[in-house]
């Protein structure tokens, strides 16, 4: 049973240009959320989708930040005309309906050059 | 804003030894907490979650929890060096939406 998987698992990015994160959930599970983190700091929430649906997003930055879970594929976070204060760990947890314990992928390392 | 508060270290300890990792709460309205591991560059792993008042026991982990004084606490028993990471804790407020601490950092010397 595969666990959350992500790609890619590094970027680079010039300013200005977009990134792209891509997260499919664990087998079963349907429930996605996003983190970020920046070195030597917690995971701070961003948001929390279900399929076709963004349940919470008070997490997610006013502009620029985006995400989606379709109906077919995987949940994506995009972050448009990227600066370099984006450059972070992103990981993408996945539970399971009803249940509130997260496993977590091997995270995005985004570099914002 | 929901806070949850962690030592940020490093605790060090002794092989062998039991490490005692502390984290309190803001909201007296939280349902469930947990304990993450993240080794440097990993993903977090989780370790253990309880949700009642009391202690969880799981091979050399314990989780306390005392909903009163708001505060959950994870213990190591026979630490090994292979312990060594950061240790997250979590609480999950208004079901499905998650807070995180800073981290504590756990140094357990051979």
């Amino acid at each position: 049973n595969a666990g959350v998987m992500q790609n890619p698992r590094h970027l680079v990015r010039r300013r200005g240009q977009e990134a792209r994160l891509r997260c499919s959930p664990m087998k079963g599970h349907s429930h996605v959320y996003w983190y970020r983190q920046l070195p030597e700091e917690g995971l701070k929430f961003m948001v929390y989708l279900q399929k076709e649906n963004i349940i919470d997003e008070s997490g997610m930055p006013k502009e620029r930040f985006s995400a989606e879970f379709p109906k077919e594929g995987p949940s994506i976070l995009r972050i448009q005309q990227v600066v370099r204060g984006d450059s972070a760990a992103y990981f993408c947890a996945s539970s399971p309906q009803g249940a509130d314990t997260q496993y977590f992928g091997p995270g995005t390392r985004l570099t914002v050059l | 804003q929901k806070e949850v508060e962690q030592n940020s270290g490093p605790l060090s300890v002794p092989e062998g030894a039991i490490a005692s990792l502390n984290c309190t709460y803001s909201d007296r309205g939280s349902q469930s907490f947990f304990w993450y591991r993240q080794y440097s560059g990993k993903s977090p792993e989780l370790i253990m979650f309880i949700y009642s008042n009391g202690d969880k026991e799981d091979g050399r982990f314990t989780a306390q929890l005392n909903k009163a004084s708001q505060y959950v606490s994870l213990l190591i028993r026979d630490s090994q060096p292979s312990d060594s990471a950061t240790y997250l804790c979590a609480v999950n407020y208004n079901f499905n939406k998650f807070y995180f601490g800073s981290g504590t950092k756990l140094n357990v010397k051979p």
